[in-house]
């Protein structure tokens, strides 16, 4: 089955902890992206990588980092310099330019919660 | 400003009614908007619309851009338990040719009552 997976589905972390979401896919797209999705904010773009080896920062990378050292795989690194991390997060991913002909599909997601 | 607002943020109905959600974007350099659904997890693709005045349809759902008002309704006719979902409407970013960059609006919840 081809498809997004995510892992794990729920993260707790302790304060000044590091935590790594990843991400997965199978659908042989070259570009994968991160979102954060806080209630009445819709989704906000973290990181995106349009090809391995490569990515970019989106509106809110700060306190996270991301790598893109194979196609399938793009794991995001929440740092303890995310003072408010709480939040689910959603991976995506698409095989060209997202809104030209192609869409984004997007992974079930993690959620995040702080201790 | 590169900007998508969605109205209203929720919406509380009964099943068998219809509703209009609504999309408005601020760029005038527009390439698409797209529309998902998000139950409980992944945002699922709904449409992508390129053409202004060009409706489309899946079942009861369907959708229509207005290039000249820059906004997009979304209308659910005959409305099941099963619609009630966060619904995301996006563009692609300003300058965006070669990132795919999406913007999306703060999402319209929508909760249909038996």
């Amino acid at each position: 089955d081809g498809g997004i997976t995510q892992s794990p589905k729920y993260l707790f972390r302790k304060e000044g902890q590091n935590v790594t979401l990843s991400c997965e896919q199978n659908l042989n797209h070259d570009a994968m992206y991160w979102y954060r999705q806080d209630p009445g904010q819709g989704l906000r773009l973290i990181y995106y990588s349009q090809i391995v080896n490569d990515f970019q920062k989106g509106d809110i990378a700060e306190g996270y980092s991301v790598s893109r050292e194979k196609k399938e795989s793009f794991p995001l690194t929440v740092t303890s310099a995310q003072k408010n991390p709480t939040a689910f997060y959603l991976c995506a991913s698409s095989s060209g330019l997202a809104g030209f002909k192609e869409t984004q599909y997007f992974g079930p997601g993690t959620r995040l919660l702080v201790l | 400003e590169d900007k998508v607002v969605q109205s209203p943020l929720s919406l509380v109905v009964h099943e068998g009614d219809t509703v209009t959600l609504n999309c408005s974007y601020e760029v005038t350099n527009f390439r698409s908007l797209l529309w998902y659904k998000q139950e409980k997890k992944a945002p699922t693709f709904l449409f992508m619309l390129t053409s202004s005045g060009i409706e489309k349809k899946s079942g009861r759902l369907s959708s229509i851009l207005d290039k000249k008002e820059l906004s997009s309704i979304l209308n659910i006719t005959a409305t099941q338990t099963g619609d009630s979902a966060i619904y995301l409407c996006a563009r692609p970013a300003h300058g965006s040719s070669n990132t795919g960059k999406l913007i999306f609006g703060q999402g319209t919840t929508l909760q249909v009552k038996p």
